[in-house]
């Protein structure tokens, strides 16, 4: 079955800092990856996700994440952070062929001033 | 409606009484599921409707939780016996038919056992 690691249950990094939130998947067949965020008291909305072709994905408020075949690996990257960042983030992950969502236990990132 | 609507909102029981919670997905989406989100836990897989097909039970923690989803559409899970390790957020999310597509989640129900 497919499960989602994200391996960082904590990140707390600086404003303007660079950030990445990991996440690794448990197969390589084709899957579809997304990301979602849930700012404080906040339902979960979508951030990225990527479903074929270029392996660079850039999503809302400025994240990204590169998808790596070789490593079942959809990490999310921002270059500088905001206090509004300050969320948790969650890696989901859908097989090819099943419709289930599977997602990561979430990153709670915390920027800081 | 335009989006995943949950109720209530928040609900506060006392151990051992019977709750449900509500969902109602977005028109027209095939796939309905429940999460539960506690403190410091993640978010927990609960149960999977799609379409006809027989519901994914597999993330229900106990034979005190159960769910139904009628006409494919409305969705409600219900917590027997409540204890105060329900206390959780419990989120409903729905998606349209294909892999390819999103999740769309609801606020979500509080829900407090005293």
């Amino acid at each position: 079955a497919q499960s989602v690691t994200q391996l960082d249950s904590q990140v707390p990094v600086f404003e303007e800092a660079p950030v990445e939130l990991r996440c690794n998947y448990s197969s390589s067949v084709s899957v579809y990856l997304f990301w979602y965020v849930q700012y404080p008291n906040q339902g979960l909305q979508l951030l990225l996700k990527y479903l074929s072709g270029s392996t660079l994905v850039k999503g809302i408020n400025g994240f990204e994440a590169e998808f790596n075949k070789s490593q079942t690996s959809f990490h999310l990257r921002k270059p500088s952070v905001h206090i509004s960042d300050t969320a948790e983030y969650f890696c989901a992950v859908r097989q090819g062929g099943s419709e289930k969502l599977v997602f990561g236990k979430g990153t709670k990132l915390t920027v800081n001033p | 409606g335009a989006g995943v609507s949950q109720s209530p909102s928040n609900k506060v029981t006392e151990k051992g009484k019977d709750v449900e919670l509500r969902c109602d997905p977005i028109s027209g989406h095939t796939a309905l599921y429940w999460y539960r989100q506690s403190l410091g836990q993640g978010l927990e897989f609960l149960i999977y409707f799609q379409g006809n097909s027989a519901p994914d039970k597999s993330g229900l923690p106990s034979d005190r939780f159960s769910a139904e989803r009628t006409g494919g559409s409305v969705s409600t899970l219900t917590i027997q016996r409540t204890q105060q390790e329900d206390s959780a957020v419990y989120l409903c999310a729905s998606s349209s038919r294909g892999g390819n597509t999103e999740a769309f989640f609801g606020q979500g129900t509080r829900l407090t056992v005293v």
